[in-house]
């Protein structure tokens, strides 16, 4: 069965550092694999997301996630924080139910925090 | 603008009392998922719906209840028989490679 464990529940930079939120993952199969992003009170949004073509992945906002086969790991990255990035993070893995069809298993969460 | 319609934005719940949150959509998507949020937990999956007419139980179904009579609509009934309903809820539909399409949650407490 697919799952999804996020490393570290609350990250915390600075303005301007690296960003790495970490995300590693168990299948059977191939995965798809997803990055979200959810803002204070609202839905999710999606960031990027892997589907077995390249395996470094560029999503919105600057955001990138390397897709790792050996270390089974889709981490996120951006090069420099801003505070407008300050979220909580999903990584997710698309799973199949019986019968073909699909859901996503969602980690447990990644809040960043970026402080001046 | 296309997208997905959740409300109310907050509800409240007395207990024994059902409670139904709405879902729409006018995506035009097949493929519509009810879950839940909870602090330090990620989204757990309540029910979901492949085609209009039809819904199968997710992990968490439990004291839920859905209907799929309109492909645009989804609602949810968070019954009687759920004994820890706060949570945030969030519901989604399903586009073109796997791409999901949140509505902005509706948070669900316990008077």
């Amino acid at each position: 069965a697919q799952s999804v464990t996020q490393l570290g529940s609350h990250v915390s930079v600075s303005e301007g550092a690296l960003v790495l939120l970490r995300c590693n993952y168990s299948s059977s199969v191939p995965p798809y694999l997803f990055w979200y992003v959810q803002y204070p009170n609202q839905g999710l949004q999606l960031l990027l997301k892997y589907t077995s073509a390249a395996t470094l992945v560029k999503g919105i906002n600057g955001f990138e996630a390397e897709f790792k086969k050996s270390e089974t790991s889709f981490h996120l990255t951006k090069p420099s924080a801003h505070m407008s990035d300050a979220a909580e993070y999903f990584c997710a893995v698309s799973s199949m139910f019986s019968g073909g069809y699909n859901k996503l298993i969602f980690g447990a969460g990644t809040r960043l925090a970026v402080h001046p | 603008d296309g997208g997905i319609t959740q409300s109310p934005k907050y509800l409240f719940r007395k207990e024994g009392q059902n409670v139904t949150l709405s879902c729409e959509q006018n995506l035009n998507h097949d493929a519509m998922y009810w879950y839940r949020q909870d602090p330090g937990q990620g989204l757990r999956l309540i029910y979901y719906s492949q085609i209009v007419n039809d819904f199968q139980k997710g992990d968490i179904a439990e004291g839920y209840s859905v209907s799929r009579e309109k492909k645009e609509s989804f609602p949810l009934t968070v019954t009687s028989a759920q004994k820890n309903p706060t949570a945030f809820y969030l519901c989604c539909s399903r586009g073109n490679n796997e791409k999901l399409f949140f509505g902005s949650g509706t948070q669900l407490s316990v008077l």
